[in-house]
């Protein structure tokens, strides 16, 4: 199977930067994208193609690649910025066209 | 604005298939645009990735549940649906579905989810 590998937790202050860590091997090959998820709520797409920013998504939101790791930032924290953080890629074979990382919870201190 | 609306029982008996379907309102199933996917998530854990379908009809599915999944597509109802079979406790989470946007194909091109419906709990018990 293939595996997308994020850290379980973040902790960061308001008006700190959070920045978030997913690794998989296809990364230097694949896109990565990012979705947001409050409690009881569906995730929301924040980050796609590794850094573009779908509409209506704050600007302190991106991301960026490097090797088999991609980061999503998210500059000066808000309370509102806590939630669940979900990387998606796909592994280069074709036989996970989508697969999802573990997720990371940001907390904001 | 296209919308997608999870529907189906919220209790399967374990060794029973669950069924659930999608209803996509606002916009056409048959779009050459895009895939169809769902996606679960078990309490308190992460997502993963079930299965997808284009309006055509070919799917594609997680190696690690594709013994038990079928996923279909009724374009008349603008509707695809879930079955997943001999379900135990595991199977148990909220199951969403998904629109996915991208280029090329599944396996050569890039494909992510761009638009989510609520999702249903599914709980699996006797």
């Amino acid at each position: 199977s293939y595996e997308l590998t994020q850290p379980p937790s973040v902790s960061v202050s308001p008006g700190q930067t959070a920045r978030i860590t997913c690794s998989g091997d296809a990364l230097p090959k694949q896109y990565a994208y990012w979705y947001q998820q409050k409690p009881g709520q569906a995730p929301v797409l924040v980050i796609y193609k590794d850094s573009e920013r779908p509409s209506g998504i704050p600007e302190r939101f991106s991301g960026s690649s490097s090797g088999t790791t991609v980061t999503l930032t998210i500059s000066g924290v808000q309370a509102e910025d806590e939630a669940d953080y979900y990387c998606q890629s796909a592994d280069s074979s074709g036989t996970y066209p989508w697969v999802f990382g573990g997720g990371t919870k940001l907390t904001v201190l | 604005q296209l919308q997608l609306q999870e529907s189906g029982p919220g209790l399967v008996k374990p060794s029973e298939t669950l069924s659930l379907t999608c209803t996509v309102s606002g916009g056409s199933i048959s779009s050459s645009s895009y895939y169809w996917g769902w996606i679960r998530q078990p309490p308190g854990k992460g997502l993963e990735w079930i299965g997808s379908i284009y309006y055509s009809g070919s799917t594609y599915y997680n190696p690690s549940l594709k013994s038990r999944v079928t996923i279909s597509v009724d374009t008349s109802k603008n509707q695809f649906s879930l079955k997943l079979s001999s379900v135990t406790a595991a199977d148990t989470a909220v199951y969403y579905c998904a629109r996915s946007i991208g280029e090329g194909t599944v396996t050569t091109g890039y494909w992510y989810f761009d638009l989510w419906g609520r999702g249903t709990l599914v709980t699996v018990s006797s």
